[in-house]
């Protein structure tokens, strides 16, 4: 069990620069969830998939964020046009369907927005 | 809505001494109930949760927190703190059946042990 990764762990742009984070779940899971962190706060969800499809998400996500899990394993989040505003930890989570909704968590993303 | 109120931002504690995080939830019918803990720079760890059955509830590093519903809390407690268990501690719900299983947090406990 490698547990959740994401990929990269820091990421340093300027304003408008778009950025895309990578997550690769535990193997077996077919739910995967992202969520954003920031400083002194607790998680907020932003969205989440069932396989490949992306069955909800919050009114946080911007016209600015998407997310895909194109082949139900892996999940990328991409922001355009990245604002100072979307500094913050980004992330992302899987589990299995029907076990009581226990996720796991990956180390997430620091995004720093210059 | 749900959601979940945390109370204290900061708790401070001796080694040895029991620790106490507080966390009730507001929801129309009783959520899954977890505890998790983020170290710092780190994701988050699951340290135990309620879905059914026994409201005392054990998980790991000898933590346990106990659901009552009639006060719509489910603290969580250690007897003796270490070191090591200064850390952020998250109280989360997420709502029973076909919802999707989203985690709502409350805005976490920082834990700090003094020697």
């Amino acid at each position: 069990d490698t547990g959740v990764s994401q990929d990269p762990r820091h990421k340093i742009t300027k304003r408008g620069q778009n950025v895309t984070f990578r997550c690769d779940p535990i193997s077996e899971h077919n739910r995967l969830y992202w969520y954003r962190q920031t400083l002194g706060q607790g998680p907020e969800f932003l969205t989440y998939f069932q396989n490949e499809a992306q069955l909800e998400k919050s009114r946080l996500l911007s016209d600015r964020f998407s997310a895909e899990r194109p082949k139900g394993s892996f999940s990328t989040l991409e922001i355009q046009r990245t604002e100072q505003g979307d500094s913050a930890m980004y992330l992302c989570a899987s589990s299995l369907t029907g076990i009581y909704y226990e996720q796991y968590f990956g180390p997430g993303t620091r995004l720093t927005v210059t | 809505a749900q959601s979940v109120t945390q109370l204290g931002s900061h708790v401070s504690v001796s080694e040895g001494a029991l620790v106490l995080l507080r966390c009730n939830y507001s929801s129309s019918v009783p959520p899954y109930l977890f505890w998790y803990v983020q170290y710092p720079n780190q994701g988050l760890q699951l340290l135990l949760k309620y879905t059914t059955g026994a409201t005392l509830v054990k998980g790991i590093n000898g933590f346990e927190a106990e659901f009552k519903k009639s006060e719509t809390s489910f603290h969580l407690t250690k007897p003796s703190a270490h070191m090591s268990d200064a850390a952020e501690y998250f109280c989360a719900v997420s709502l029973r059946g076909n919802q999707g299983g989203k985690l709502i947090f409350g805005q976490g406990t920082e834990l700090s042990v003094k020697p």
